[in-house]
């Protein structure tokens, strides 16, 4: 258990939605990383954010937003949902930024399915 | 970015050392190497990461060649719970939390 919390565990969804994903950092962070991963494949660096701001961005297009709060939970949002969209969604959450070198602690994952 | 290459599949007994290598030929001074590693249906868990010098803690040691071109994850004493998937990740930032996964490698441990 790393503390980080995710929800919801399970999502379907149909093409053409809007769909928000909510992360609870682990206590005392203040830097939240989401990740795609689809069936098979290692997990995908979309953004992070560090005290409310976007901190980095991976390959991911615009209708893939996010938000970081005061308390430093992180929502995921994404638009347009396409059937590619399909995958567990991670966050993970850490203490500095990037800053320093530092791990990162999962959650246990969102599964988004687009039909 | 410094790529990673890992085996995609390995098999080890119960009890016996795992011994997991990794080759990331193109990496560069500054980047270190992480280790993770993801049970089925769970997120993926930290379990070490080095610079240039061997590293030991709680659940792994990591050897990493003196020209740092590969690496070897070693799991001294495998348990049925060490199956999973191992990635190996040479992080593109100084900070290690934006972090480039590959495939990895499936380990299963076998009784």
């Amino acid at each position: 258990e790393t503390g980080v919390t995710q929800s919801p565990t399970h999502l379907i969804k149909t093409r053409g939605q809007q769909v928000t994903l909510r992360c609870s950092s682990q206590s005392g962070h203040n830097t939240v990383s989401w990740y795609q991963q689809a069936l098979g494949q290692g997990p995908q660096f979309i953004f992070q954010y560090y005290r409310e701001e976007e901190n980095g961005r991976g390959n991911f297009p615009p209708r893939f937003s996010g938000l970081q709060f005061p308390n430093y939970s992180s929502e995921l949002n994404v638009n347009a949902l396409e059937l590619d969209d399909s995958a567990l969604y991670l966050c993970a959450s850490s203490l500095n930024g990037g800053l320093i070198q530092e791990t990162q602690y999962f959650g246990p994952g969102t599964r988004l399915l687009v039909l | 970015d410094a790529k990673t290459t890992q085996p995609p599949s390995m098999d080890c007994a119960e009890g016996r050392a795992a011994n997991l290598p990794c080759n990331h030929s193109t990496i560069s001074g500054n980047e270190y190497v992480y280790w993770y590693r993801q049970i089925h249906s769970q997120g993926p868990q930290y379990i070490i990461h080095g610079l240039k010098n061997n590293e030991t803690n709680e659940m792994a040691s990591l050897i990493i060649t003196e020209d740092r071109k590969s690496s070897t994850l070693i799991l001294p004493h495998a348990t049925l719970r060490d199956t999973a998937v191992y990635y190996c990740i040479v992080d593109r930032e100084t900070s290690g939390s934006r972090l480039t996964f590959g495939e990895g490698t499936q380990l299963t441990v076998n009784p």
